[in-house]
């Protein structure tokens, strides 16, 4: 069974403070990305990474993609209580059309 | 564009009644999935369509669920008999066919079991 390991599982942090969340695999992936879930709603796309070593910026937060393509990181930078919510990973198994989904890191940014 | 389409919003049966979710993925996505997903944890894969064939559906409990997806367009997802622990929410979510761009989600449907 393959898995997306995410950590930490929970983080409550100050408005203004910095955070990362990994998401870990023994998998190699040909896409991965990242997913903010608000409670009532679906998940909600936010980037998608596909080269090793790759990262990208969206705005507050940084995603990076592991060289060897099997884990990625979200940092965010001065944390804003909008930014609450459940991340997910999720990723595209390469050589597969298995598309499956990390454990899920729920934060909450107080004011 | 309009966005992944889910019906009902909530639904509310006893044990060993029946339900059926319904669902109308993104004008031209190929791969359409259904989730489970427990409170506050990630969601997990049923079923997996691409076009109106089964892609993976390793995870999904044939004995009471069921999910077909005719004409390779829109998907209903049957379980019978209801049990208890099947009280979650079910995603349906759709993507363009392997460009791994990710999965468009809709809100869902919400069932509790009693």
């Amino acid at each position: 069974t393959q898995l997306l390991e995410q950590s930490p599982q929970f983080l409550s942090i100050q408005e203004g403070e910095n955070l990362t969340v990994y998401c870990n695999s023994s998998s190699v992936f040909s896409s991965l990305q990242w997913y903010r879930q608000e409670p009532g709603e679906g998940p909600v796309l936010l980037v998608t990474v596909v080269t090793g070593g790759e990262v990208k910026k969206l705005k507050r937060l940084t995603f990076q993609f592991g060289d060897a393509r099997k884990d990625s990181s979200l940092h965010i930078t001065a944390a804003q209580t909008g930014d609450t919510g459940l991340y997910l990973c999720a990723g595209l198994i390469s050589g597969t059309y298995k598309y499956i989904f990390g454990t899920g890191t729920r934060l909450k940014v107080l004011a | 564009e309009a966005g992944v389409a889910q019906s009902p919003r909530y639904k509310i049966i006893e044990k060993r009644q029946s339900v059926a979710f319904w669902c109308n993925p993104i004008s031209g996505h190929a791969t359409l999935y259904w989730y489970q997903q427990i409170l506050g944890q990630g969601p997990k894969l049923l079923i997996q369509f691409q076009n109106n064939g089964v892609v993976d559906d390793s995870q999904l409990p044939k004995d009471r669920f069921s999910a077909e997806r005719l004409k390779g367009v829109d998907s209903t997802l049957k379980i019978q008999p209801a049990k208890l622990e099947d009280s979650a929410v079910y995603l349906c979510a759709s993507s363009p066919s392997g460009t791994g761009f990710g999965a468009f989600f809709g809100q869902g449907t919400r069932l509790t079991v009693v």
